[in-house]
């Protein structure tokens, strides 16, 4: 069953916590993404990484962090240093990052508690 | 700099009746359109694109864009909407322009609410 599964659904951060985000593809796409969602704003690129080992600085990076290790996997870790984090957050893949449609995961809704 | 437009926040649209959802957008070089969709909680689902060629491009559940360069505009349509299209609708651009430090990336709208009523 092909797609892009994001890992947990719900998650609860305390204040000054680190917390990772998980985000797995089995499409085989070089290229994916992470973006912030909150309401009336839309979709805001935090990190996008075209190949393996490779990633760059989106829109809104500030207070986040993102490896590339393995063409599958792209977690993000949303830091202490992120004042704002309670969001909805989406992660996508795409064959390339040109040209080609992405794909989205299910997202993972982050709340501070 | 590059950017998409989506100047109604909600469109209301009676079951049966043709609907419109707009999109504009500001690239630097030949745009690449896509339009998402997306239910409560739930991520986005992918619609249609247009990369090249016929200005009028079809998608899923009955969907359909059109493609306008000189109104650099490119909106959502369906001849006869249903109760279920009421959901979230985003329109999306990649600037293929090669000197553009945006290039290949995916820039959103920031959507429109559909809604769809019998």
């Amino acid at each position: 069953d092909g797609g892009i599964t994001q890992s947990p659904k719900y998650l609860f951060r305390k204040e000054g916590q680190n917390v990772t985000l998980s985000c797995e593809q089995n499409l085989n796409h070089d290229a994916m993404y992470w973006y912030r969602q909150d309401p009336g704003q839309g979709l805001r690129l935090i990190y996008y990484s075209q190949i393996v080992n490779d990633f760059q600085k989106g829109d809104i990076a500030e207070g986040y962090s993102v490896s590339r290790e393995k063409k599958e996997s792209f977690p993000l870790t949303v830091t202490s240093a992120q004042k704002n984090p309670t969001a909805f957050y989406l992660c996508a893949s795409s064959v390339t990052v040109t040209g080609t449609e992405a794909f989205f995961g299910q997202g993972t809704r982050l709340t501070v508690v | 700099a590059q950017s998409v437009a989506q100047p109604e926040d909600q469109v209301n649209v009676a079951e049966g009746n043709p609907l419109t959802v707009k999109c504009t957008y500001s690239v630097s070089g030949n745009p690449y359109l896509f339009w998402y969709v997306q239910y409560p909680n739930r991520g986005l689902q992918f619609l249609l694109k247009y990369i090249t060629g016929d200005n009028l491009v079809k998608g899923s559940y009955g969907f359909e864009a059109e493609f306008n360069k000189s109104q650099t505009s490119f909106h959502l349509k369906k001849p006869s909407a249903l109760v279920s299209d009421s959901a979230l609708y985003f329109c999306a651009v990649r600037d293929m322009w090669a000197g553009s430090s945006n290039t290949g990336k995916l820039i959103f709208g920031q959507g429109t609410t559909l809604q769809v009523k019998p």
